[in-house]
Formats: structure tokens, C-alpha cells, sequence
């Protein structure tokens, strides 16, 4: 198994351009998330996912937009990019019906806005 | 307020030496406490997983304890390896209510392990 994986690793932008982050998961996950960290703080929820079609906001939601068309993959939007974006942003999986389960990491795509 | 709070910021310690990191929370109500190692440029790595029925946890040279009454944890590291030299990070899952399955992260513990 690849286990969680995203592309791009490293990215940068320009004010007000768009972008998709992949993440795909190879281990019929049913959750799926989006975090980002920003340097010296804990990691922030931006959106997730509790199966195929249906997604909800976390803590930080504004900027971005996710779907979710298969359990593998779960795209993150950013449709204007602003410098209060950049950040490392990491998808993760996890199993179980509850959102207990134990998440797995991809290894994050560190993204630049200037 | 539901929050995690780690101690220390950052730690240096010499190869071969034991250490131990601290974790406190306010999560309530509480489903699980997990300490994730993240090296450096890449994901969170869980190295173990506590229920609030569970005392302490082993994985190799790490063990973590937890005490569910006073909300705190530890993680300790045994004869330590270069290779420990990342963040740990002390997460805290939400139990049920608005909180099933949120997931609460501290910043995390930087230890650096010299030769």
C-alpha cells in the first residue's frame, strides 16, 4: 500500500491565482481530512470528509473548497490565493464509523503565496 | 476551552539519555490520547494511541502514560537514538457530541538528540 499520498510537494504562487492539492489513499479509508500547520503551532482542520459525497467545514474553512467524488481522493481548492495561505497542508485518512480511528498522514505539500 | 497544551517548547538532550515530554489537556468529553512523532518535511507518524481506560502504552523505547482524572500525559523516550531528533506532537480526540472525532493537536515538543 502507498498508504496516503499528495502532489504537489512543494508549490508557489502568486496573489489571487487558484490550485488544487491532491491526496489520494489507498486503504478504503472512509474519513478523510485536510489539515494546514503553520510554522510553531499545532496542526488546524480546513475541511473533511466522512465518505464519498459528503464533506463538512473545520476550523479554518475559509479559502478553500474540497469534493469528494470516490472514497480514494479528496481534492483541496484554493480559489484566490492570499499570502495568509501559505502554509504546509497535510490530507489524512483513518478508518472506523465514529472518526476515532487512528489517522494516517500523507508527507504535505508546502505551499508559498507572494 | 478545548485545548492541548505541551511542555517543553524544545529539548536537547545527549544520545544514549532518557527524556520525557508533558502534555496536558481540557478536552471534554474525551475519546483518546495520541502521540504522533513528525520528522522533519514530512507527516505525523502515530506512535501510540491511549483510550481513557489505559494507564500506559509501549512502542519500542517510547512509552506513554496517561492519567484521564488529571488530564495529563507523558511520553518517554529511552536511551535515545539520533534518529528521535523531530516534533512530537500530543493529540487529543473529542469523545462524543460536537466533539466525536475532532481531533485536538498540541504544537508539539522539537527534540534534538546530539552525539
Amino acid at each position: 500500500n502507498a498508504g496516503v499520498t499528495q502532489t504537489p510537494k512543494f508549490r508557489i504562487l502568486k496573489i489571487g491565482q487558484s490550485m488544487t492539492l491532491q491526496c489520494t489513499q489507498d486503504m478504503n479509508h472512509n474519513y478523510m481530512y485536510w489539515y494546514r500547520q503553520d510554522p510553531g503551532m499545532g496542526l488546524k482542520l480546513i475541511y473533511y470528509s466522512v465518505g464519498a459525497g459528503i464533506t463538512d467545514k473545520g476550523e479554518v474553512p475559509n479559502g478553500y473548497n474540497v469534493s469528494r467524488s470516490t472514497t480514494e481522493d479528496f481534492p483541496l481548492r484554493l480559489e484566490l490565493a492570499a499570502p495568509s495561505q501559505t502554509s504546509v497542508y497535510f490530507c489524512a485518512s483513518s478508518y472506523g464509523t465514529s472518526g476515532t480511528g487512528e489517522q494516517f498522514f500523507g508527507p504535505g505539500t508546502r505551499l508559498t503565496v507572494l | 476551552k478545548n485545548q492541548v497544551e505541551q511542555s517543553p517548547q524544545s529539548l536537547i538532550i545527549l544520545e544514549g539519555k532518557n527524556c520525557t515530554l508533558q502534555c496536558n489537556y481540557t478536552v471534554s468529553p474525551f475519546s483518546n490520547l495520541r502521540w504522533y512523532k513528525q520528522d522533519t518535511g514530512r507527516g505525523p507518524v502515530s506512535l501510540t494511541i491511549m483510550t481513557f481506560s489505559e494507564n500506559t502504552k509501549s512502542n519500542g523505547r517510547y512509552t506513554a502514560t496517561l492519567d484521564a482524572d488529571t488530564k495529563q500525559s507523558s511520553l518517554h523516550i529511552t536511551a535515545s537514538q539520533l534518529s528521535d531528533s523531530a516534533s512530537y506532537i500530543c493529540v487529543v480526540s473529542g469523545g462524543r457530541g460536537s466533539t466525536l472525532g475532532r481531533l485536538y493537536f498540541g504544537r508539539g515538543t522539537q527534540l534534538t538528540v546530539w552525539p
